[in-house]
């Protein structure tokens, strides 16, 4: 059974000080692992999908970074708007066609 | 369409009453996902559709739970006799595929049940 773990639950940054944000996962085979934002009373808004160990991807502020076991969502500089839930996914090849969510990391962003 | 549309965005009905929830995937989307979002949960995992076809409805909460696609294209849940605990966001998504393509979702529809 694939399994995602998010960490940590909830994150309080000042305005300009980077972190990151772990997901750790288990799946027999990696199809691929997608990082999403969702805002309060929103739907997920898709951010970045990764496919093998060692890519990486950017937009913006934002990094995704994979390994076999976890991915990094890296925030440099985070701003007030940045300030949302980031949610990790899996798709693995076991034979399920179901991604596996993981609950969200609830970021918050000073000014 | 530019992304995936549901409707309505809320509705509010009186317990025992059925509902019908709309999902409009992105045109060329052969698979099609329901989830059910409580407040301050995670996404709870529905049922999903590869065409017109529903191969796993294991996440469907009840009997009470329904949903159809038709066209490979629109697709409806339908909730009968309605009851407060099915007060959530239910949210919709489609993919390329099912085969680990990219999830897009839609803004979800607010249901409350009062």
């Amino acid at each position: 059974e694939d399994q995602v773990t998010q960490s940590p639950e909830a994150l309080r940054l000042q305005e300009g000080e980077s972190s990151s944000l772990n997901c750790s996962y288990t799946v027999s085979g990696l199809r691929g692992l997608f990082w999403y934002r969702q805002d309060p009373g929103k739907g997920p808004e898709f951010l970045f999908t990764l496919y093998s160990a060692g890519e990486e991807k950017e937009k913006e502020r934002l990094k995704a970074t994979l390994t076999k076991k976890e991915s990094f969502l890296h925030i440099t500089a985070p701003k007030p708007e940045d300030s949302a839930t980031y949610l990790c996914a899996v798709h693995g090849s076991g034979g399920s066609y179901i991604p596996t969510f993981g609950r969200g990391t609830s970021l918050i962003v000073h000014p | 369409g530019a992304g995936v549309s549901q409707s309505p965005s809320n509705k509010v009905t009186e317990k025992g009453k059925d509902v019908e929830l709309r999902c409009d995937p992105i045109s060329g989307h052969t698979a099609l996902y329901w989830y059910r979002q409580r407040l301050g949960q995670g996404l709870e995992f529905l049922i999903y559709f590869q065409g017109n076809s529903a191969p796993d409805k294991s996440g469907l909460p009840s009997d009470r739970f329904s949903a159809e696609r038709t066209g490979e294209s629109v697709s409806t849940l339908t909730i009968q006799r309605t009851q407060q605990e099915d007060s959530a966001v239910y949210l919709c998504a489609s993919s390329l595929t099912t085969g680990g393509d990219t999830q897009y979702f839609g803004p979800g529809t607010r249901l409350t049940v009062l």
